[in-house]
């Protein structure tokens, strides 16, 4: 068992507004770290795997940055729009597991016209 | 070209019953993991397939739980004598290279046991 926290537990902005969520998890044996989009009824959407410290991952009007270091990863959504709404998750993985992800709870975005 | 499918989409039984759930990988993908995700909780590992053979199954939760992959291609998880606490979406992801490299996941299964 990893203990993965993120933040919030939920999130309820305004078309337009820009946000931010929040991964911790513990720093030692680190091996990546992958953020997910999850929409109800679909497949969870790969958006970034990241695996130095420093790095910072950009996909249209979302971005994420890590710290392997401190054990923490923000994911930023610039200009939210409705579609945006969904479940974000990240789960890191550990260097002596094969890749197996370890899910936090996720932050479930809801973005109003 | 065509992603991770998982069948049937939605299935509900009868605590005691034995189910299938069936994942169909992507074309070409060697690694291939179940998770299942429980209401408020996120996704769990179950058991990771490179090829044919579990390398990992650590996270199965009991012997009730057992799954195949037996030409390296599709695999499928089974559950004998459903419990109401087995209830959850079951996940199955693939991944083609490196353990860092990208997993991607199929639809889930729902699995309701009343």
């Amino acid at each position: 068992i990893l203990n993965v926290e993120q933040s919030p537990q939920s999130l309820h902005v305004q078309e337009g507004d820009s946000t931010n969520f929040t991964c911790s998890f513990p720093s030692s044996n680190f091996y990546a770290l992958h953020w997910y989009r999850w929409e109800t009824a679909k497949s969870p959407e790969a958006l970034f795997v990241m695996t130095l410290n420093g790095d910072e991952k950009k996909k249209g009007r979302i971005s994420a940055t890590l710290n392997t270091k401190e054990g923490y990863s923000y994911l930023y959504i610039k200009g939210s729009q409705p579609e945006d709404s969904a479940t974000y998750l990240c789960a890191p993985s550990r260097g002596s597991t094969l890749g197996r992800l370890y899910f936090g709870r996720g932050t479930q975005l809801t973005v109003w016209p | 070209g065509a992603g991770v499918s998982q069948t049937p989409s939605n299935k509900v039984t009868e605590k005691g019953k034995y189910v299938e759930l069936r994942c169909d990988p992507i074309s070409g993908h060697t690694a291939l993991y179940w998770y299942r995700q429980s209401l408020g909780q996120g996704p769990e590992f179950l058991i990771y397939f490179q090829g044919t053979g579990a390398a990992d199954d650590s996270g199965l939760p009991n012997d009730r739980f057992f799954a195949v992959r037996p030409e390296g291609s599709v695999s499928t998880l089974k559950i004998q004598r459903t419990e109401r606490g087995d209830s959850a979406v079951y996940l199955c992801a693939s991944r083609a290279g490196g353990a860092t490299d990208t997993q991607y996941f199929g639809p889930g299964t729902r699995l309701t046991v009343l």
